[in-house]
């Protein structure tokens, strides 16, 4: 059973870093490409970053462009997004998603919540 | 990559069908077909209803379609019912590996 399990997140002052992490099971990790979308509690889902199957492709939004980076590692089946120059705007719950296709996210995890407070 | 345009509510009565928009501009809803639609119970997950416009994933009930034309896209749900109360969330493929999602719409079930 596909299974999507995301870490790391926590309380960080403005400016500080965080690396999220989401471990993948249940499926072939490196056929496929995976997304970190956010939501506000409360609010809407924002899209926030892609990588391809093999990594060589990635996509940010405009809002995190510059200051998020998402890699993967998959020895580990891993996925990561490093955030740094955090700001309370993106205090938010942080779900990584497995994409097939063109805005297709079939799985998603229930996320890790992320708060950016002084 | 500003968000894609919803309406916030719709409401409808058990049996009754509604339609949700979803605008956008020729980078994303209308530059592709590749347009999807989340449904959100609360507390849950986002679930996949609608992919590539139109297309049901297995196990999606057939009383949920999606259309396209030009820049706006359209998710409709006929013969409503209770389980369908959530938030529903359109998402556009917006080109260079980024995607776009929309504002989300709350659909009641009176």
């Amino acid at each position: 059973e596909v299974a999507l399990l995301e870490s790391g997140g926590g309380v960080v002052r403005p400016g500080g870093s965080l690396r999220l992490s989401c471990a993948a099971s249940g499926f072939t990790f490196n056929d496929y490409g995976m997304t970190w979308v956010r939501q506000v509690p409360g609010k809407g889902l924002e899209w926030v970053s892609f990588i391809n199957w093999n990594g060589g492709s990635t996509g940010y939004g405009d809002s995190v462009k510059g200051r998020f980076t998402i890699s993967r590692d998959d020895t580990k089946k891993s996925l990561y997004l490093q955030m740094n120059s955090l700001r309370a705007e993106d205090t938010a719950l942080y779900h990584c998603a497995r994409v097939i296709g063109g805005a297709i996210f079939d799985y998603w995890g229930h996320g890790t919540l992320v708060t950016v407070s002084s | 990559q500003s968000a894609l345009t919803q309406p916030a509510s719709v409401s409808g009565s058990p049996g009754q069908s509604i339609t949700i928009s979803c605008t956008g501009t020729s980078s994303d809803v209308g530059g592709y077909d590749y347009v999807a639609w989340y449904q959100q119970a609360p507390g849950k997950v986002p679930k996949l209803m609608i992919y590539d416009v139109s297309k049901r994933p297995s196990g999606v009930s057939s009383r949920f379609s999606g259309s396209k034309s030009g820049s706006t896209a359209s998710l409709t749900i006929s013969g409503l019912q209770a389980e369908d109360e959530a938030d529903y969330y359109c998402c556009s493929f917006a080109g260079s590996s980024t995607y776009v999602f929309g504002t989300g719409t709350k659909v009641t079930v009176l």
